[in-house]
């Protein structure tokens, strides 16, 4: 099991330019978190989604999208980028159910906003 | 979900216990204690997670206070490999989709 992945793996943008980057969850699990983790602080919930719909979504302005493809991937789009937007972009993915307890986190995506 | 105390920094010797405590004064009676750590360059990793009682698997020990306002992870060995960022957060509810609130978190570095 490859556990979460994401791509790309780094990535340089320039102001006002838009981003899209990729997850693909653990196998089995049905939902997808997205975090932004800026440098030297915690990681910060962007949204979530399950079937295909955004299902909770954090204090992110609508620049921030997503979506859920059928096989449960995940993407996340940034439109008008921002120097403020350069950070570490987690995925995490887990089950929609109370029995389950765990939220498996990808390496991150490092996107750069020069 | 209820706020959380950590201290930003800690030191362990290699092979000794590490104790990382957690302040949760204000938590409710529904609300778990969750620990995960985030070693460089990686994503955030699930340790483990309480309500009221002691908890312990094969990674750590949560001690969790019976006033339920502090908890104190342990790492009973630890290694250099367990050098990271630790993370206490409380909320509602043991489901894993419900959005997790990081806080700052300790930095814990285990020294040879």
């Amino acid at each position: 099991d490859a556990g979460v992945t994401q791509s790309p793996t780094h990535l340089i943008k320039t102001r006002g330019q838009q981003v899209t980057l990729r997850c693909s969850p653990k196998s089995g699990h049905d939902t997808v978190s997205w975090y932004q983790q800026a440098l030297g602080q915690g990681p910060q919930f962007i949204f979530q989604y399950y079937e295909e719909e955004e299902r909770q979504r954090g204090n992110f302005p609508d620049r921030f999208s997503g979506h859920q493809f059928p096989n449960y991937s995940s993407e996340l789009n940034v439109n008008a980028l921002l120097l403020g937007d350069s950070a570490l972009y987690l995925c995490a993915s887990s089950l929609l159910s109370p029995s389950a307890y765990e939220q498996y986190f990808g390496p991150g995506t490092r996107l750069t906003v020069t | 979900d209820a706020k959380t105390t950590q201290p930003p920094s800690m030191d362990c010797a290699e092979g000794r216990a590490a104790n990382l405590p957690c302040n949760h004064s204000t938590i409710s009676g529904n609300e778990y204690v969750y620990w995960y750590r985030q070693i460089h360059s990686q994503g955030p990793q699930y340790i483990i997670h309480g309500l009221k009682n002691n908890e312990t698997n094969e990674m750590a020990s949560l001690i969790i206070t019976e006033d339920r306002k502090s908890s104190t992870l342990i790492l009973p060995h630890a290694t250099l490999r367990d050098t990271a960022v630790y993370y206490c957060i409380v909320r509602v509810s043991s489901g894993s989709a419900r959005q997790l609130t990081f806080g700052s978190g300790t930095q814990l570095t285990v020294l040879p």
